[in-house]
């Protein structure tokens, strides 16, 4: 089947921790995006890239890390100094301007 | 900054009623505008995809305008059915020189249908 994966569904940070959300696809689209969605504030783009070794910040970048090292997966690290970290977050991938997203990974702080 | 509008927040109306959702967007180089359909806890559908260069597009009982230069898209939903009750975002594509560059959505309208 062909999609977008995002993994874990759920995932709990610690105060101070790091934590990696993992997104995948096998659609062999060359731009990928991550998004954070907060109640009443829509979704906001984090991180995006629009081809393999290559991404751009989007407009809330601080906090957050990224890396494209194989065209199908686009991790997103939530680092300690993303001070509001609890959110839904999504990823998405596009062809020809169309963009996909996946079903998301909540994350909450402990 | 693109910044995007969608009216009314919320609408909750009997089944059968054909819908109106309004989305207004303040810059208006676009690369396209999508429609999308969120159910609670749930990742995006895309239901319209509209280009730039287009002016409606139409999937089953929806159908989408564009309006680019006035900053307006609007969604119509035709003889509502409580299968549609759910969020609906509208999300211009922004644009550079080097192409598309990731979506700015609005907030939502959250749509309840009633059986």
């Amino acid at each position: 089947d062909g999609g977008i994966t995002q993994s874990p569904k759920y995932l709990f940070r610690k105060e101070g921790q790091n934590v990696t959300l993992s997104c995948e696809q096998n659609l062999n689209h060359d731009a990928m995006y991550w998004y954070r969605q907060d109640p009443g504030q829509g979704l906001r783009l984090i991180y995006y890239s629009q081809i393999v070794n290559d991404f751009q910040k989007g407009d809330i970048a601080e906090g957050y890390s990224v890396s494209r090292e194989k065209k199908e997966s686009f991790p997103l690290t939530v680092t300690s100094a993303q001070k509001n970290p609890t959110a839904f977050y999504l990823c998405a991938s596009s062809i020809e301007n169309v963009e996909y997203f996946g079903a998301g990974t909540r994350l909450s702080v402990l | 900054k693109q910044e995007v509008t969608q009216i009314p927040a919320a609408l909750s109306v009997p089944e059968g009623e054909n819908l109106v959702l309004n989305c207004s967007f303040t810059d208006s180089a676009i690369y396209n505008l999508q429609w999308f359909r969120q159910d609670p806890g749930k990742g995006l559908t895309s239901l319209l995809l509209i280009q730039s260069s287009q002016r409606e597009q139409t999937s089953g009982r929806l159908n989408a305008s564009l309006d680019k230069s006035s900053g307006r898209s609007t969604l119509y939903i035709a003889a509502s059915q409580p299968g549609d009750s759910a969020t609906y975002l509208c999300a211009p594509e922004r644009y550079s020189g080097g192409g598309a560059d990731g979506l700015t959505f609005g907030k939502g309208t959250h749509l309840i249908i009633q059986p």
